[in-house]
């Protein structure tokens, strides 16, 4: 069936350099996407979303990157932080289905100093 | 605004007793559903709702039953809880598509 996954399941980034997340998503029907932060004990927090009639979407720090022709979706955070550290998931919701996101497994960002 | 509240935070059940895990918003979101999430996975949805009265099936509804007689409200039952149901359970709610998520229960069925 169709997915969403990640790339890497962990990401080491030293403190102050930018982050890159990346996402495959296999369903050409999705028309949204978003990205959730998940610290260790916690729900997961949203970060950024984009339509799928977009290709960039820049938030404080972060951009999301969308590219339709590869099924690639990225997270990009600058200057990444400590507080920085933690679980990201990407998701997808299908155009034919109402709020139900997929979710990816997600990947594990450390911020080293 | 409180946003997503769910309560417990942590569970222990032993293998056959039932429980009801509680998620509420006071946002006036009309969508809500509930998620799972297992070591090493991405969050899988159990049911949703669309608004007080309707309810559906996500992707791993067995084991699980859900009611919406309030906006507010979107509780989540076992009714025979099974080791195969220890996992950490997410409620969130939206009034469009974003979803906004609770701090979660951590559930341990013996």
């Amino acid at each position: 069936g169709e997915s969403v996954g990640l790339h890497l399941p962990t990401l080491s980034v030293q403190e102050g350099d930018n982050s890159i997340i990346n996402c495959a998503y296999s369903n050409s029907a999705s028309d949204y996407f978003i990205w959730y932060k998940q610290e260790s004990g916690k729900g997961p927090q949203f970060i950024i979303d984009i339509r799928s009639n977009m290709d960039k979407r820049q938030g404080q720090r972060v951009t999301v990157l969308l590219n339709k022709t590869v099924k690639h979706l990225s997270l990009q955070i600058a200057a990444t932080q400590p507080g920085d550290s933690a679980v990201y998931f990407c998701a997808e919701k299908p155009a034919d289905s109402w709020g139900k996101l997929q979710f990816g497994a997600g990947t594990q960002v450390v911020v080293t100093p | 605004n409180a946003g997503v509240t769910q309560t417990p935070k942590f569970q222990v059940l032993k293998t056959g007793q039932s429980m009801t895990l509680q998620c509420a918003q006071d946002m006036n979101h009309e969508y809500m559903s509930w998620y799972r999430q297992d070591p090493g996975m991405g969050l899988r949805l159990i049911h949703y709702s669309v608004g007080a009265g309707i309810t559906d099936q996500g992707e791993v509804p067995n084991g699980y039953n859900v009611s919406r007689s309030t906006t507010e409200d979107f509780p989540l039952r076992l009714l025979s809880a099974a080791p195969s149901q220890t996992s950490v359970y997410f409620c969130a709610s939206s009034f469009g598509e974003t979803q906004y998520f609770g701090p979660g229960t951590r559930l341990l069925v013996l």
